[in-house]
């Protein structure tokens, strides 16, 4: 089955202490990206990578890290995470544009609450 | 930059109607298009899929419509249920891999 997997679903820590939330997809997409999502303000983009070793900044991209040494994970880093952090986090994925596998797809979300 | 827009921004049915759900993006060059709902709290489900090619696709109660030439969709809904309750999301897949999302229309749907 195709799919985007993220963990931990839920998560809560406290302010600085380092954590990562991995994010694995079986569908040899190139493109995966990261987005948080607050009430009122939708889902924004956090950072993006076309492919390995290769990563961008998206909107959001303050306080944290990404990696892509595999084509299928794509790990969400925050190094000294703080309140302003807590939201709903969806690791996401996307076939080759205007390909045959051209599709959209959202890991389960990761609820993340930084104390 | 793709820009969204959902209308209505909210939706509230007693149970039966069937739901006409509108969207619009301004860049027409797009590959497809993809519906998602959402539950409150909850992970973003896709609903329906529709290539380019296509001018509709349909799942169960559920048929999408795509105009590309003037840049819309419509997601009907059919006899709607209460478990329909969620906001409804769509995506145009263009070029520019970046998602542009809309507000969303959220349904509520009375029993």
């Amino acid at each position: 089955e195709a799919q985007v997997t993220q963990n931990p679903r839920y998560l809560i820590t406290v302010t600085g202490k380092k954590l990562t939330v991995t994010c694995s997809q079986n569908m040899n997409h190139e493109y995966m990206s990261w987005y948080r999502q607050d009430p009122g303000l939708g889902l924004r983009q956090i950072y993006y990578s076309m492919n390995v070793e290769v990563t961008d900044k998206g909107d959001v991209p303050e306080g944290y890290k990404v990696s892509r040494k595999e084509k299928r994970n794509f790990p969400l880093i925050l190094e000294s995470p703080s309140p302003n952090q807590t939201s709903l986090y969806f690791c996401a994925s996307r076939g080759l544009a205007g390909g045959s596998g051209d599709e959209q797809f959202f890991g389960p979300g990761t609820r993340l609450t930084v104390l | 930059k793709q820009e969204v827009t959902q209308i209505p921004a909210a939706l509230s049915v007693p149970e039966g109607e069937n739901l006409v759900l509108n969207c619009s993006f301004t860049d027409s060059a797009i590959y497809n298009l993809q519906w998602f709902r959402q539950d409150p709290g909850k992970g973003l489900t896709s609903l329906l899929l529709i290539q380019s090619s296509q001018r509709e696709q349909t799942s169960g109660r559920l048929n999408a419509s795509l105009d590309k030439s003037s840049g819309r969709s419509t997601l009907y809904i059919a006899a709607s249920q209460p478990g329909d309750s969620a906001t409804y999301l769509c995506v145009p897949l263009g070029n520019d891999y970046k998602l542009s999302f809309g507000a969303g229309t959220t349904v509520t749907v009375r029993a």
